[in-house]
């Protein structure tokens, strides 16, 4: 599976939107981006997926790039619950590949 | 709430004890997952079943022995363990082990002490 390269941390304000960033330059056709966060001591949460359009639940927007080498995970309206590390993984799922988490961005919302 | 529970959500234990974790999924999936995350680590998968088969195990060593007796139950026995094996257990599911649907759903783990 392709790496990802995510900044380690991020700051937002509380009702701003958050932007988090994920850099997937070797990614291959058959890959899939997974976003998932973990509030601390929790089990980590599936946010959304995506191949090569930009998708939208109810919890986030997945905005990928026409190359597919990078993505933005959109918070619309972050509060104090969003408080998480977030990871972005990518998937090819041709080849039942795993989940690999790397580190993640930890995303701290301030009031 | 995931549909994913852990049981114990906190286990301290001896090297020499004998204990097991177990997990338990309502969603009908048909995949099941253990994954360790030891502090300041990213997750580590450990084993994954699909349909009651273990599919993958990631090199984990034989004191952790797991058991999947139907789709909807997961354990993890402990014998033996080390200091270095205290970490949180984190439990998955997902409809497919392969394909598309692969969303994981994750327990909220148990939280492991070895003395």
């Amino acid at each position: 599976d392709a790496k990802t390269t995510q900044p380690p941390s991020m700051d937002c304000a509380e009702g701003r939107a958050a932007n988090l960033p994920c850099n997937h330059s070797t990614i291959s056709g058959n890959e899939y981006v997974y976003w998932y966060r973990q509030i601390h001591s929790q089990g980590p949460q599936y946010i959304i997926h995506g191949l090569k359009n930009n998708e939208t639940n109810e919890m986030a927007s997945l905005i990928i790039t026409e190359d597919r080498k990078s993505s933005t995970l959109i918070l619309p309206h972050a509060t104090l619950r969003d408080t998480a590390v977030y990871y972005c993984i990518v998937r090819d799922f041709n080849q039942g590949g795993k989940l690999i988490f790397g580190q993640g961005t930890e995303l701290s919302v301030k009031p | 709430e995931t549909g994913v529970t852990q049981t114990p959500r906190h286990l301290v234990m001896g090297m020499t004890n004998k204990k097991s974790l177990k997990c338990e999924q309502h969603l009908g999936h048909n995949a099941m997952y253990w994954y360790k995350q030891s502090a300041k680590k990213p997750l580590e998968l450990m084993f994954v079943y699909s349909l009651e088969e273990r599919v993958e195990n990631n090199s984990v060593p034989s004191r952790f022995s797991p058991e999947c007796p139907n789709s909807s139950h997961l354990f993890l026995h402990l014998h033996t363990l080390q200091p270095e094996d205290s970490a949180l257990y984190l439990c998955a599911s997902s409809q497919d082990s392969t394909g598309l649907n692969y969303e994981q759903y994750f327990g909220p783990g148990t939280r492991l002490t070895v003395t």
